[in-house]
C-alpha cells in the first residue's frame, strides 16, 4: 500500500529555532505539495512541484520558509526562524499530473513555543 | 486565483438522514473537483471526484453533483452514518499544474 510519508510526525521548538520537515513521495508520482492546515484558516497551499521544479510558491512567506526537493523522493519544508503563528499541521501531499487524486501524508504537527 | 467556498461549516444530522454540503468556486476554467474527507486527527483521503465533462457521479452512499453555468457544486451522503463523522473539504483545479484550491471544511456529525 503505497503512501506519502512524512518526518517528524511531532515537532515542539522553541521560537527562533530552524524546523525541517520532511516529505516522501509515493514512488513515480510527479506532483509534490505542501499544505498547512490551521483551524482558521483551513488547508492553505505553501508550495508544489511538478517533476521537482517549484511550480507555485506564491503561498509561503518568502522571508522564513524554503521549499525544495532535492531528488524526486525527497521534498523538505523548512521554516527558519520559526514564529508561535507557526504552530501548525504541515501535510505532504503527491500526485500523478493533471486532474488527478492527491495523496496525502500523515502531517506534521509543529508546535513553536 | 480560484476561490473556493464551502457551506455550511458544521452539519449536524440524525443517523440515516442525507446530508448536503455545498460549494462554489470562481475560475470559470476549473475542471476538476474532488471531495476529500479527514477524520480527527488523520490525514485527508479523497472519497470522490467529477470532471466538468459530467454532471452527476455517485459511489454507494456518496454522490456529487456540478453546475458549470452556476460554478457550484454539492456533496451528497444519504443514509449516513456514525463513521461518516468528519470533516469534509471540496477543492477546485483548473488542470494546468494541478493546483488544489481547498474549501474552509465542513465538519459534519451524525447523531446516532
Amino acid at each position: 500500500d503505497a503512501r506519502v510519508t512524512q518526518t517528524p510526525r511531532d515537532k515542539v521548538t522553541e521560537m527562533g529555532q530552524e524546523v525541517t520537515m520532511r516529505c516522501q513521495p509515493i514512488l513515480g508520482h510527479n506532483t509534490v505539495f505542501w499544505y498547512r492546515q490551521t483551524m482558521m484558516q483551513g488547508l492553505e497551499l505553501l508550495a508544489y512541484f511538478r517533476n521537482r521544479a517549484p511550480l507555485d510558491d506564491s503561498g509561503m512567506p518568502k522571508d522564513r520558509f524554503s521549499a525544495e526537493m532535492p531528488d524526486a523522493t525527497l521534498a523538505t519544508l523548512k521554516i527558519q526562524p520559526s514564529e508561535p503563528r507557526d504552530s501548525a499541521v504541515y501535510f505532504c501531499a503527491s500526485g500523478l499530473g493533471v486532474n488527478t487524486e492527491a495523496f496525502f501524508g500523515q502531517g506534521t504537527r509543529l508546535t513553536v513555543v | 486565483g480560484e476561490n473556493v467556498e464551502q457551506h455550511p461549516s458544521t452539519l449536524s444530522v440524525q443517523e440515516g438522514d442525507s446530508a448536503v454540503i455545498k460549494c462554489t468556486y470562481s475560475d470559470s476554467a476549473s475542471n476538476y473537483f474532488p471531495w476529500y474527507k479527514q477524520e480527527l486527527g488523520k490525514r485527508p483521503q479523497l472519497i470522490i471526484d467529477i470532471r466538468s465533462n459530467v454532471g452527476e457521479k455517485k459511489d454507494q452512499r456518496i454522490a456529487v453533483t456540478l453546475n458549470k453555468t452556476a460554478k457550484h457544486f454539492s456533496l451528497h451522503i444519504t443514509e449516513t452514518q456514525p463513521e461518516d463523522s468528519a470533516v469534509y473539504f471540496c477543492a477546485a483545479s483548473r488542470g494546468t499544474g494541478n493546483q488544489f484550491y481547498f474549501g474552509t471544511g465542513t465538519s459534519l456529525t451524525v447523531i446516532p
